[in-house]
C-alpha cells in the first residue's frame, strides 16, 4: 500500500500564475481534505472532498478550488498566485471523513 | 468555533528523561482530539487520538495522552525521551459536522532532545 501520494514534491511559481497539486487517496479512502501549512505554523484546513463534491471549506479565498475525480484522487487548483502563498500542502484521506486520516508528504510551493 | 493552544513552541529534554508537550483545546462541542508528528521535509503522523471513551489514549513509540474535559487538556508525554523523538508536535482538534470532521491544528511544538 502506497499511501496518500502527492505530486509534485517541490514547485516554484511566478507571482499571478496558476498551479494545480495532485493527490492520490490510501487505497480504500473515499475522502481527500486538503490542508496549507505557512512556515512555522500548523496546517489550516482549505478544504474537503467527498463523492466528487466539496463538504466542507475553511477559510480561504476563491482563488482556491479543488476537484475530486471517481477514482477519489483529488486536484487543488490555486489561481493568480501571491507570495503568501508560499507553504507546504498537505494532503490527507480518510474513509467517509470520519476516520483517522493518514497524510502524504506534501507539494512544497514557493513563490516568487 | 473550536482552536487548540500548545504551549511552548520548542521544548528542550535530556534523553531519557520525561516528555511533556502540552495542548489546551476551546471547542463548543464534544471534542475528537488527536496529536500528530511531522519529521523534517515530511507529512503528519497520527501519534494517537480521542473519541470516546477511556480519556487515557495511548498512543505509538510510547506515547501517551490524558483527556481532562474539565481543565480542556489535551496533554501528550512519555516517560523517556529517545533520540529520535526529536521532531515537531502538532495538537490537533475537530468535531463531527455534517456528517465529517474537519482538523483544527496548534501551532506546533519543536521536540529537542538533548543527548
Amino acid at each position: 500500500d502506497a499511501g496518500v501520494t502527492q505530486s509534485p514534491t517541490h514547485l516554484i511559481k511566478t507571482r499571478g500564475q496558476q498551479v494545480t497539486l495532485r493527490c492520490s487517496p490510501k487505497s480504500g479512502h473515499d475522502t481527500v481534505s486538503w490542508y496549507q501549512q505557512a512556515l512555522g505554523q500548523g496546517p489550516q484546513f482549505i478544504f474537503q472532498y467527498y463523492e466528487e463534491e466539496e463538504r466542507q471549506r475553511g477559510n480561504f479565498p476563491d482563488r482556491f478550488s479543488g476537484h475530486q475525480f471517481p477514482n477519489y484522487s483529488s486536484e487543488l487548483n490555486v489561481n493568480a498566485l501571491l507570495l503568501g502563498d508560499s507553504a507546504l500542502y498537505l494532503c490527507a484521506s480518510s474513509w467517509g471523513g470520519r476516520s483517522e486520516a493518514f497524510f502524504g508528504q506534501g507539494t512544497r510551493l514557493t513563490v516568487v | 468555533a473550536q482552536s487548540v493552544t500548545q504551549l511552548g513552541s520548542h521544548v528542550s529534554v535530556s534523553e531519557g528523561a520525561l516528555v511533556l508537550l502540552r495542548c489546551n483545546y476551546s471547542s463548543s462541542v464534544p471534542p475528537y482530539l488527536f496529536w500528530y508528528v511531522q519529521y523534517p521535509n515530511q507529512g503528519l503522523q497520527l501519534l494517537l487520538k480521542y473519541t470516546t471513551g477511556a480519556t487515557l489514549v495511548k498512543g505509538i513509540n510510547g506515547f501517551e495522552a490524558e483527556f481532562k474535559k474539565s481543565e480542556t487538556s489535551f496533554h501528550l508525554t512519555k516517560p523517556s525521551a529517545h533520540m529520535s523523538d526529536a521532531a515537531e508536535y502538532f495538537c490537533a482538534v475537530a468535531y463531527s459536522g455534517a456528517g465529517s470532521y474537519q482538523l483544527t491544528f496548534g501551532k506546533g511544538t519543536k521536540l529537542s532532545v538533548i543527548p
